[in-house]
């Protein structure tokens, strides 16, 4: 089966600027989760779909951040406007049931270079 | 490749010896681990979990113990391989919970 797949996988912007990350998640699976590694420190939950609908977003740092889910099968994040904290590695993650019951599968991210 | 950043514990080792890898986690409440491996350009993936009524589970090549007095997690990886040089997140989850909660990571460099 295909993978978690994420694009694009580099992305060099200016500060202020808008930036959008798409996930397609595994085929079949209904939980979406996005994190993100910022400095190269730990892997922080930013938010976590079934289907369509946000199921908690405690981890979305600000407004700045909009997620979308739109028909319960790709997901976009959206960073507008894009400042330099916000450079990192985005990773998207799916699973067929709740993570304590079945692995995430994770793409291989996308590096957000803010400028 | 990936920064690997500055502040995460090193582990080196000799190609062949076995590897510790040591995780403390926060919640006592937490009942679900899993450790997972990240490549320089690649996304976490799964190696093994465990769960809270065990104490120690085996796969090929990697053993996970879990010391829930202490909250401790280890990662043990028999016959290091130059391939295992990564960069290794502890994961835990509690009762209800739906996402998983990452340690900071520990560089693993395989000495050939």
């Amino acid at each position: 089966e295909a993978g978690v797949t994420q694009f694009p996988s580099h992305s060099v912007i200016e500060k202020g600027q808008t930036v959008t990350l798409r996930c397609d998640p595994i085929s079949g699976h209904d939980n979406l989760y996005w994190y993100r590694r910022v400095m190269g420190k730990e892997i922080k939950f930013l938010l976590h779909f079934v289907k369509e609908s946000k199921q908690d977003e405690s981890g979305m740092p600000n407004n700045r951040f909009l997620a979308e889910r739109t028909g319960g099968t790709y997901s976009t994040l959206k960073v507008q406007p894009a400042e330099l904290e916000d450079s990192g590695v985005y990773f998207c993650a799916s699973s067929q049931r709740a993570v304590r019951n079945s692995p995430l599968h994770f793409g291989n991210g996308t590096r957000l270079t803010v400028t | 490749g990936e920064s690997v950043g500055l502040h995460l514990p090193t582990l080196s080792v000799q190609e062949g010896d076995n590897s510790i890898i040591n995780c403390a986690y926060s919640n006592s409440a937490s009942d679900y681990f899993i450790w997972y491996k990240q490549e320089s350009g690649k996304g976490p993936q799964f190696i093994i979990d465990i769960r809270s009524n065990m104490d120690k589970r085996q796969g090929q090549r990697v053993t996970v113990l879990l010391n829930k007095t202490v909250k401790h997690l280890s990662l043990q990886i028999a016959a290091t391989q130059p391939g295992d040089s990564a960069v290794y997140f502890c994961a835990e989850t509690s009762p209800g919970g739906n996402k998983l909660v990452f340690g900071a990571g520990t560089i693993l460099r395989v000495k050939s």
